[in-house]
C-alpha cells in the first residue's frame, strides 16, 4: 500500500516557468515531509523539508507549501533553470522513525 | 571520500551468480540502510542497521543477505537473483541519538549501484 502518491510522473517547463510537484498522504501520523532531489547517476540528496506546524517553508527558488487538513503537500520551484532538471521525490515519516515512505518521483526537464 | 560511497557502481551478474555490493559512509553516522530504486516505483527499503544491529527486514527474499561488520560499513550478498531484481541499489546513513529517537533524520544516500540480472 502506498503511503504517499505523487504526481506528475514527468513534467516539461520552460527555463524561468514555474514547476509544481503535488503529494498526498493517508497516515495523519505523519509529522515530517522532506522532498528529495535526485541527479542521473546519483543519490537522492535533501533538497528542504517542512513539518506541518508551518503552511509554508521557501529556501531560495524552492518552497513547500503545506495543507494539513487537505493531507497534501506541494513543492515549487520558482524561475527554474536547467539545471534543476532532475527527478524529485516527496517523502513523510513519523518525526522519531527512521522510515521515509517516498513517492515515486517526478522527473523535471528544464527546457532552455 | 566523502559522505556516502558505494562499489560498484554497475554489475552485471548471471542467476547463479554470488556477489556483494559494498557501502561505506564517512560521516560518521549510527544508521545505514540499503534502499531497491526501480523506474516510476517509489523508492523500497530493504534493511536498516542501528549501531550495527539489524532493526528492519523489510520482507526482502533471502537471496539478500546484508551485512554489516561496523557503523561505517554495509555489504549486501548477492545469490541466484531473479531477473527482477535488477535495479539501482541505494545505500544511505543517518544518524540516531544514542538510545533515543531519529529526530527528524535526515538520510543521505551514495550514488548507487545499478545491478542487471541476466
Amino acid at each position: 500500500q502506498q503511503q504517499v502518491k505523487q504526481s506528475p510522473q514527468s513534467l516539461i517547463v520552460q527555463k524561468g516557468g514555474i514547476s509544481i510537484i503535488n503529494c498526498a498522504y493517508e497516515n495523519t501520523a505523519f509529522d515530517y515531509f522532506p522532498w528529495y532531489q535526485q541527479f542521473p547517476g546519483k543519490g537522492p540528496a535533501l533538497l528542504i523539508a517542512i513539518r506541518p506546524d508551518v503552511s509554508e517553508k521557501k529556501e531560495g527558488r524552492f518552497t513547500i507549501s503545506f495543507n494539513k487538513s487537505a493531507k497534501q503537500f506541494s513543492l515549487h520551484i520558482m524561475d527554474s533553470q536547467p539545471g534543476d532538471s532532475a527527478t524529485y521525490f516527496c517523502a513523510a515519516s513519523i518525526g522519531n522513525d527512521y522510515k521515509l515512505s517516498f513517492g515515486a518521483g517526478t522527473t523535471v526537464t528544464v527546457r532552455a | 571520500e566523502t559522505g556516502v560511497t558505494q562499489t560498484p557502481r554497475h554489475l552485471v551478474m548471471g542467476m547463479t551468480n554470488k556477489k556483494s555490493l559494498k557501502c561505506e559512509q564517512h560521516l560518521g553516522h549510527n544508521a545505514m540502510y540499503w534502499y531497491k530504486q526501480s523506474a516510476k516505483k517509489p523508492l523500497e527499503l530493504m534493511f536498516v542497521y542501528n549501531f550495527k544491529e539489524q532493526t528492519e527486514n523489510n520482507s526482502v527474499p533471502s537471496r539478500f543477505s546484508p551485512e554489516c561488520p561496523n557503523s561505517s560499513h554495509l555489504f549486501l550478498h548477492l545469490h541466484t537473483l531473479q531477473p527482477e531484481d535488477s535495479a539501482l541499489y541505494l545505500c544511505a546513513s543517518s544518524q540516531r541519538l544514542a538510545g533515543g529517537p531519529f529526530a527528524y533524520n535526515e538520510q543521505f544516500f551514495g550514488p548507487g549501484t545499478r545491478l542487471t540480472v541476466l
